[in-house]
């Protein structure tokens, strides 16, 4: 299981966010990924193994973290940024989604 | 990279249906697929994955024995049958690429086929 938190997080452009995935296992680094969610749109890979940014993710995105409390930081917040975010546990057939946190202009 | 998703729409509970997704872009029999469903205002929930060769399926505890995953590599396309449907089924389902054959995280996204289930 994959717990989120904040659930909402209020922040004005330009400000550093920064969402926490904490699991009820370990859970390796190679096989945690953390995707992003505008309204209306399908989720967009952002991190995945090793914390790697996805193809076209601006370095501003950030993950850290290891065992069991995992970390998404977005450096300077752009407009664009305020969205829904989920980690995500993967590998094999133990995939779990967090319950995502809402990054809201405040 | 391109998924286009079909086959949703409102059907009874205990009814069946079958999803597809037609793939292009990349070479198809060379990847994982997964399912993963969005419940209308909710989070994501994996719903199940198969192997490039389908060799290797997994599925989430909530549709074992009610939803079978397949694909046609000769056709690319990804599919779901989904029987025995309850009211909990409905969601916008997504059909995603594995960033490998099997066990990676889900690199591309469709944009979803909304199945609703209610009499």
């Amino acid at each position: 299981v994959l717990t989120q938190s904040p659930g909402t997080l209020s922040l004005s452009p330009g400000e550093r966010a920064t969402l926490s995935c904490r699991a009820s296992q370990s859970v390796s680094t190679s096989y945690l990924a953390w995707y992003q969610q505008r309204p209306g749109q399908a989720p967009r890979l952002l991190i995945y193994g090793e914390s790697r940014r996805a193809t076209g993710i601006p370095d501003r995105f950030r993950a850290s973290g290891s065992g069991t409390d995992f970390t998404l930081t977005i450096s300077r917040l752009d407009p664009e940024d305020f969205a829904v975010y989920y980690c995500q546990q993967y590998g094999g057939t133990s995939i779990a989604f967090g319950g995502g946190t809402k990054v809201e202009i405040k | 990279v391109q998924l286009v998703e079909s086959g949703g729409g409102l059907v009874q509970p205990g009814r069946s249906l079958r999803l597809s997704c037609a793939a292009s872009g990349f070479t198809f029999h060379d990847y994982g697929m997964h399912w993963v469903r969005q419940a209308p205002g909710k989070g994501l929930e994996w719903v199940s994955s198969i192997s490039w060769n389908s060799d290797t399926i997994g599925y989430a505890g909530s549709v074992q024995g009610r939803f079978t995953i397949s694909r046609d590599n000769a056709k690319n396309s990804l599919y779901l049958q989904m029987n025995n449907l309850r009211a909990d089924d409905t969601a916008l389902y997504y059909c995603t690429k594995d960033e490998g054959g099997w066990g990676g995280s889900n690199e591309h996204w469709g944009q979803g086929t909304l199945v609703t289930v209610s009499s």
